[in-house]
């Protein structure tokens, strides 16, 4: 079975541009989370969906926003990018909330 | 505002050592996870821990839990080369809520 599948795994982004990097979870997984992972750092969590509906929101700014669709695939945007938003971004899913499974991350670079 | 402090940051053991990393948080919570990431890759579950006392073990990884004392600890046994990685725990307030606070994580190298 395929794990959860994240896309593009490398980018280079402009400061000021836009990026929107997709996930698809484990198949029968209906609830999706985003977390950043700074270089040497643990992940922070930005936000969490469940069945389309947000369920959980990190400290992030506005800039980042996030959906999920009704085959519970995903998506983060990321406005406005600042230098600071480089970073390894995960992408989670999970059935009941016991193991949380991630996918390989988008490696995102902001020049 | 939930803390979670693993210790030691950095490890460096011989093969054949045992070794433990300590993973303390400041809140009450359900559940904690641990989680395995080699340089460049993404997250691998290791372990999930439910409830207080408990235990799990897998090949040369043990990992336990005590909730009234805030602590969960994994313990390598053996170590092999294999196992170097850095470690992450991970804590989840409320079950079900998949918002996991993680801690600094722990580099363990072993050298041969």
């Amino acid at each position: 079975d395929a794990g959860v599948t994240q896309s593009p795994t490398h980018l280079i982004k402009t400061r000021g541009q836009q990026v929107t990097l997709r996930c698809s979870p484990i198949s029968g997984h209906k609830s999706v989370s985003w977390y950043q992972q700074v270089l040497g750092q643990g992940p922070q969590f930005i936000f969490q969906y469940y069945e389309k509906e947000e369920r959980g929101r990190g400290n992030f700014p506005d800039r980042f926003s996030a959906r999920q669709f009704p085959n519970y695939s995903s998506e983060l945007n990321v406005n406005a990018l600042l230098l600071g938003d480089s970073a390894l971004y995960l992408c989670a899913s999970s059935v009941g909330g016991n193991t949380i499974y991630f996918g390989e991350g988008s490696w995102l670079t902001v020049v | 505002e939930l803390k979670v402090e693993q210790n030691p940051l950095f490890l460096s053991m011989q093969e054949g050592k045992n070794y433990t990393i300590y993973c303390n948080y400041s809140t009450t919570s359900d559940r904690l996870y641990w989680y395995r990431q080699d340089p460049g890759k993404s997250l691998e579950s290791l372990f999930v821990l439910l409830s207080n006392g408990a235990v799990k073990q897998e090949g040369r990884l043990m990992a336990s839990l005590d909730t009234k004392a805030r602590l969960s600890t994994l313990h390598i046994t053996a170590a092999v080369h294999d196992l170097s990685a850095t470690y992450f725990c991970a804590v989840d307030i409320k079950s079900g809520n998949e918002k996991l606070t993680f801690g600094t994580g722990t580099r363990l190298t072993i050298i041969p």
